[in-house]
C-alpha cells in the first residue's frame, strides 16, 4: 500500500506569513491529491482536491501544488482563523490513505 | 443541506461489539460512496472503509478487515458499521463521510460519535 507522509509536523507562523506544508506519497499518484482542513472541535473539511482545485467557499490563500510523489500546500498569508491542523490524502486507489498531520499554530 | 448524523457510539469492553449507524439527509443518498474515518485521542484521521452507492463495492483497511462491516441501507439513507472484536486502540471519533461525486475525496462529514473501548 501507498503511504503518505508529511513535513513538518507542526509549525508556528506570524500573520500574514506564508506558510507551506508538504506531502509525499511512497509511490507516484499522479494527481488524485486531497488536502483537509481539522480546526480543534470541529468535523474536518475539504480544501482542495485533484492537488490543486479548491472546493467552493475555500479562500483563494490556500494554494496547492505538485504530481506524482511530491504535493505542497501554500496558505499565502497565514490568518488567525486558519489554526488548524492540515492533512493530504491520496485517493487514486484503495486505501484511500492519508499523511498524519501538519498542525499549524499563530506565533 | 448535507447532514450526516452517526449514533452508536458508546463504552465497550475490550472484545465486545458495537454498531455505528449514519443518518444521511440534504442529498440523494443511494448516488454517493460512503465512507467511515476515525481520530483516535491525540492521533490523525485514519480511513477506515468505504461503500459503493449499490454496495457491490466495499474496501477496508488492514487495521480493521476481518473485524468490522460496512453497510447501507439506501431505502432508509443509512449507512452501517458493525465493531466486532473491540480492541482499545479502537477508542475514537467515528467520522460518517460522503465521497464526492466524480474524484475519489470526501466532501461532507458527520460530526463524529466516540467510542471508547475499554474494561
Amino acid at each position: 500500500d501507498i503511504q503518505m507522509t508529511q513535513s513538518p509536523s507542526s509549525l508556528s507562523a506570524s500573520v500574514g506569513d506564508r506558510v507551506t506544508i508538504t506531502c509525499r506519497a511512497s509511490q507516484g499518484i499522479s494527481n488524485y491529491l486531497a488536502w483537509y482542513q481539522h480546526k480543534p472541535g470541529k468535523s474536518p473539511t475539504l480544501l482542495m482536491y485533484a492537488t490543486s482545485i479548491l472546493q467552493p467557499g475555500v479562500p483563494s490563500r490556500f494554494r496547492g501544488s505538485g504530481s506524482g510523489r511530491d504535493f505542497t500546500l501554500t496558505i499565502v498569508s497565514l490568518q488567525p482563523e486558519d489554526v488548524a491542523t492540515y492533512y493530504c490524502q491520496k485517493y487514486n486507489s484503495a486505501p484511500w490513505a492519508f499523511g498524519p498531520g501538519t498542525k499549524v499554530a499563530i506565533k | 443541506e448535507v447532514q450526516l448524523v452517526e449514533s452508536g457510539g458508546g463504552l465497550v469492553q475490550p472484545g465486545g461489539s458495537l454498531r455505528l449507524s449514519c443518518a444521511a439527509s440534504g442529498f440523494t443518498f443511494n448516488n454517493y460512496t460512503m465512507n467511515w474515518v476515525r481520530q483516535a485521542p491525540g492521533k490523525g484521521l485514519e480511513w477506515l472503509s468505504d461503500i459503493s452507492f449499490s454496495s457491490r463495492t466495499v474496501n477496508y483497511a488492514e487495521s480493521v478487515k476481518g473485524r468490522f462491516t460496512i453497510s447501507r441501507d439506501n431505502a432508509k439513507n443509512s449507512l452501517f458499521l458493525q465493531m466486532n472484536s473491540l480492541r482499545v486502540d479502537d477508542t475514537a471519533v467515528y467520522y460518517c463521510v460522503r465521497k464526492k461525486f466524480g474524484p475519489d475525496c470526501l466532501d461532507s462529514w458527520g460530526q463524529g460519535i466516540l467510542v471508547t473501548v475499554s474494561s
